[in-house]
C-alpha cells in the first residue's frame, strides 16, 4: 500500500500563474483534503472533497478549487497566485483516521 | 475568535525524560483532539485521538489527556528517545465538520 502520494514534490512559480498539485488517496479511502501549511504554522483546512464534490470549504478565496476524480484522486488548482500562497501542500485522505501525504512545497516569487 | 495555543515553538530535553507538550483553546468545543507528528519536509502522521468524554488515552510511550475543564490537552512521551525529535502539532475537531483547526505546533528535540 502506497499510502497518500503527491506529485511534484517542490514547484516554483511566479506571481499571477496558475498551478495545479495532485494526490492519490490510500487504497480504500474516498474522502481527501486539502491543507495549507505555512513555515512555523499548522495546516489550515482548504477543503475536502468527497463522491467527486466538494463537500466542505474553509476560509480560503475562490482562487483555490479542487476537483476529485472517480478513481477518488483528486487536484488541488491556484490562480492568479500570490506571494502569500507559497506554502507547504497537504493532501489528506481519510477512514477512520486522516493519513497525510507528504506534501507539494510552492514556492512563489 | 477561536484560538489553539501549543506551549512554547520548542522544547529541549535530555534522553530518558519525560516530555510533556500543552494544547490549550479558547471559544471553542472540540468533541474530539488529536495529536500528530511532523517531520521537516513530511506531512503530519497520526498519533492518538481522544473523545471529549475521554480523560486519558495511552498508546506505547505515549500518554494523551483532555481536560474540557481548562480547555487543555497534554501529550506525554515517557522515557523519550533522540528519535522522538521532531514537531508534534494537536489538531481539534468536532463531528459533522471536517475542518479540523491544528496548533502551530511545537518542536521537541531529545539530546542523547
Amino acid at each position: 500500500d502506497a499510502g497518500v502520494t503527491q506529485s511534484p514534490t517542490h514547484l516554483i512559480k511566479t506571481r499571477g500563474q496558475q498551478v495545479t498539485l495532485r494526490c492519490s488517496p490510500k487504497s480504500g479511502h474516498d474522502t481527501v483534503s486539502w491543507y495549507q501549511q505555512a513555515l512555523g504554522q499548522g495546516p489550515q483546512f482548504i477543503f475536502q472533497y468527497y463522491e467527486e464534490e466538494e463537500r466542505q470549504r474553509g476560509n480560503f478565496p475562490d482562487r483555490f478549487s479542487g476537483h476529485q476524480f472517480p478513481n477518488y484522486s483528486s487536484e488541488l488548482n491556484v490562480n492568479a497566485l500570490l506571494l502569500g500562497d507559497s506554502a507547504l501542500y497537504l493532501c489528506a485522505s481519510s477512514g477512520d483516521t486522516q493519513y497525510f501525504g507528504p506534501g507539494t512545497r510552492l514556492t512563489v516569487l | 475568535s477561536q484560538k489553539i495555543e501549543q506551549n512554547s515553538e520548542a522544547l529541549n530535553i535530555q534522553e530518558g525524560k519525560t516530555a510533556t507538550l500543552t494544547c490549550n483553546y479558547t471559544n471553542y468545543s472540540p468533541a474530539y483532539l488529536q495529536w500528530y507528528r511532523q517531520d521537516p519536509g513530511r506531512g503530519p502522521v497520526f498519533l492518538l485521538l481522544i473523545r471529549e468524554n475521554e480523560k486519558e488515552k495511552r498508546k506505547e510511550r505515549l500518554k494523551v489527556t483532555f481536560d474540557t475543564t481548562l480547555k487543555q490537552s497534554l501529550f506525554h512521551i515517557t522515557a523519550s528517545q533522540p528519535a522522538d525529535s521532531a514537531t508534534y502539532l494537536c489538531a481539534l475537531g468536532v463531528y459533522n465538520n471536517n475542518d479540523m483547526r491544528f496548533g502551530a505546533g511545537t518542536r521537541l528535540t531529545v539530546k542523547p
